[in-house]
């Protein structure tokens, strides 16, 4: 079974704090996303990575940077954290095959609170 | 990316059957998915259907999908309790995911 894990499951920061979340894959996926999810809005892309040290901007990457430096590992770091950062934070990956299903396969998401 | 729009909300009685509705706006999307997140608990993903495709099955599920009318709807048969929970369309274009707000499906005795 294909697992993504995330390093927490609940986050509380301060405002101006630096925030790192960790994402890992066990499956030598290529590509790997951040999402963040908010009620109402569902899903929205962060950022996208479809190899090590490569990253490509999603629809809301304002405020936050990513790090792939090994393949089975993805982080989305908030340089200063704000309160409008609160959210749940959702990691996923997926296989490239050229014309084939790529699924993305999802963590379990990290709830995260900045006061 | 694309708009893909979903109702929030669908109230069922168990045991009665659920349609969910998507519709999206680029037709270029190869693959189309549903995915159920339970509370608490990251997505996990339920079906997907191949754009040349207008239907596929599987148990209780039925996937139906009008590209002319970009319509997509997930009908889940005999509803019940553990069914409860939010799902999301999503659609695929070039190893991304556009996803639609998700529907709270509430499932009531």
């Amino acid at each position: 079974d294909v697992k993504v894990t995330q390093s927490s499951r609940y986050l509380v920061k301060r405002t101006g704090e630096k925030v790192f979340l960790e994402c890992v894959q066990d499956m030598d996926h290529e590509n790997m996303f951040w999402y963040r999810q908010d009620p109402g809005l569902g899903l929205r892309l962060i950022y996208f990575s479809y190899d090590v040290k490569m990253k490509e901007k999603g629809d809301i990457p304002e405020g936050y940077s990513v790090s792939r430096e090994k393949k089975e590992r993805f982080s989305l770091i908030l340089e200063s954290a704000s309160t409008n950062q609160t959210s749940m934070y959702l990691c996923a990956s997926s296989p490239v095959r050229r014309g084939e299903n790529n699924e993305q396969f999802f963590g379990p998401g990290t709830r995260l609170t900045v006061l | 990316g694309e708009d893909v729009e979903q109702s929030l909300f669908l109230s069922v009685r168990e045991g009665d059957s659920s349609v969910i509705n998507c519709t999206y706006t680029d037709s270029s999307s190869t693959y189309l998915y549903w995915y159920k997140q339970e509370p608490g608990a990251g997505l996990q993903l339920l079906t997907y259907i191949f754009s040349n495709m207008d239907m596929k099955q599987d148990q209780r599920l039925t996937v139906l999908l009008n590209k002319k009318d970009k319509h997509l709807s997930l009908r889940i048969a005999d509803t019940q309790t553990g069914d409860s929970a939010i799902y999301f369309c999503a659609l695929l274009n070039d190893y991304k995911l556009s996803f639609g707000a998700g529907t709270t499906v509430t499932v009531r005795a």
